[in-house]
């Protein structure tokens, strides 16, 4: 089956600049997350999503940051305006249902990430 | 609140020689365990998970890790490396219980494993 699939690999944008990135779950996972990994750091949950309904989003900075799955599969996670600080993989992952462990199967598989450079 | 520490943030390491990189977690109640791998600008590959029963755990890429309770302990061994497990190394703890109907993964810092020749 294909993976979890992001695009943009890679962009580099000026501050203040808008960037969006975009991520396709594997096919039947109703939970999508995105996670921000910075550099030499593990990752941490900015968003999780049950179908199209955002059910964290604690950490997702709301003054510049915005997400959406808007038919409960494919997502976009926005950034306006970037700063400096924004530089970091963004990485997407996915699960079916949100109780990881659950029946000794779910866990949570990654995309390759894409990575924001802000100058 | 749970926490994961990596106690290693680099790990040194001659090809063919054993490794082991050490996760101590902690969390008032019972948990499940899982070790990510993630190679240069690639993602994180589930590597493998304690979730119940025996505490070795076997995994991919010949890895294998033990669940101590007693100790608050996940570590990661393999009894010869490869060149090509140089790569970063992501310990992640979360919740048996389902608070609101889902639980959480906290990752640890990471640990760097360079395999040397």
């Amino acid at each position: 089956e294909a993976g979890v699939v992001q695009s943009p690999r890679y962009k580099i944008i000026e501050k203040k600049q808008p960037v969006a990135f975009w991520c396709n779950p594997i096919s039947g996972h109703n939970t999508l997350y995105w996670y921000r990994q910075n550099l030499g750091q593990g990752p941490e949950l900015l968003i999780r999503y049950e179908n199209e309904e955002a059910v964290d989003d604690s950490q997702l900075p709301k003054d510049r940051f915005s997400a959406e799955r808007l038919k409960g599969v494919d997502s976009t996670l926005k950034i306006q305006p970037a700063e400096l600080g924004d530089s970091a993989v963004y990485l997407c992952a996915s699960s079916k249902g949100g109780q990881l462990g659950f029946g000794g199967a779910n866990v949570l598989t990654f995309g390759a990430g894409s990575r924001l450079t802000v100058l | 609140a749970q926490s994961v520490t990596q106690l290693d943030s680099q790990v040194p390491v001659f090809e063919e020689a054993p490794v082991e990189l050490r996760c101590n977690y902690s969390s008032s109640v019972s948990v499940y365990l899982f070790w990510y791998v993630q190679y240069p600008n690639q993602g994180l590959q589930l590597l493998l998970k304690y979730l119940s029963g025996s505490t070795l755990v076997k995994g991919i890429n010949g890895f294998e890790a033990e669940f101590n309770k007693s100790q608050t302990s996940f570590h990661l061994r393999k009894p010869s490396v490869h060149i090509s497990d140089t790569a970063e190394y992501f310990c992640a703890v979360s919740d048996q219980r389902f608070s609101g109907g889902y639980n959480k993964l906290i990752f640890g810092a990471g640990t760097r494993l360079a395999v040397h020749p």
